[in-house]
């Protein structure tokens, strides 16, 4: 059973450009969250969304940052127009959004780095 | 609000016992969490504890919670070199998202 994956693991982008990340969940897993982690700081939640559906973005920026998990296919977090500060690693995390404690399952990251 | 703190470092001696600290401020969290992140990768779950039980002992870790103070331990027994890595304590937030603190990095001496 594949855990949660995401790719790119590195991304290097010159700024303005366009970023996008993805994230496939764990099987049988149907909720999705998007972190954020600067340098030297901890993970900072940024949306959570299920299949078709964000539940709370109120972690992601206003501007320039989107979420979305389709029915079908990988959860895909897109930047537009980078800035410097954009760069980050970037965790998804899935759990299987039933009863209990829906204990989040993270991936290895996609390390954003903006020139 | 949320919140979570904890201590930025700590070095052990091979051989001795860790213990990390974390206080909280969200009373409500039913779980919480101890993930354990090494250099270039991403979380792993180590533990967590439902909010009504004081310990939780699984093999070489302990975690105890004090609920009253919202502080929240783990202990890590019989330390290795391999145990060296960044320790995060999480709680939940109103979303189902976890708050994290900003890492204890844990170095281990041979």
């Amino acid at each position: 059973n594949a855990g949660v994956m995401q790719n790119p693991r590195h991304l290097v982008r010159r700024r303005g450009q366009e970023a996008r990340l993805r994230c496939s969940p764990m099987k049988g897993h149907s909720h999705v969250y998007w972190y954020r982690q600067l340098p030297e700081e901890g993970l900072k939640f940024m949306v959570y969304l299920q299949k078709e559906n964000i539940i709370d973005e109120s972690g992601m920026p206003k501007e320039r940052f989107s979420a979305e998990f389709p029915k079908e296919g990988p959860s895909i977090l897109r930047i537009q127009q980078v800035v410097r500060g954009d760069s980050a690693a970037y965790f998804c995390a899935s759990s299987p959004g039933q009863g209990g404690t829906d204990t989040q399952y993270f991936g290895p990251g996609t390390r954003l780095t903006v020139l | 609000g949320e919140d979570v703190e904890q201590s930025l470092f700590l070095s052990v001696r091979e051989g001795d016992s860790s213990v990390i600290n974390c206080t909280y401020t969200d009373s409500s969290s039913t779980y919480l969490y101890w993930y354990k992140q090494e250099p270039g990768a991403g979380l792993q779950l180590l533990t967590y504890i439902f909010s009504n039980m004081d310990m939780k002992q699984d093999q070489r870790l302990t975690v105890l919670l004090n609920k009253k103070d919202k502080h929240l331990s783990l202990r890590i027994a019989d330390t290795q070199t391999g145990d060296s890595a960044i320790y995060f304590c999480a709680e939940e937030g109103s979303q189902g998202n976890l708050i994290f603190g900003k890492g204890t990095k844990l170095s281990v001496k041979p």
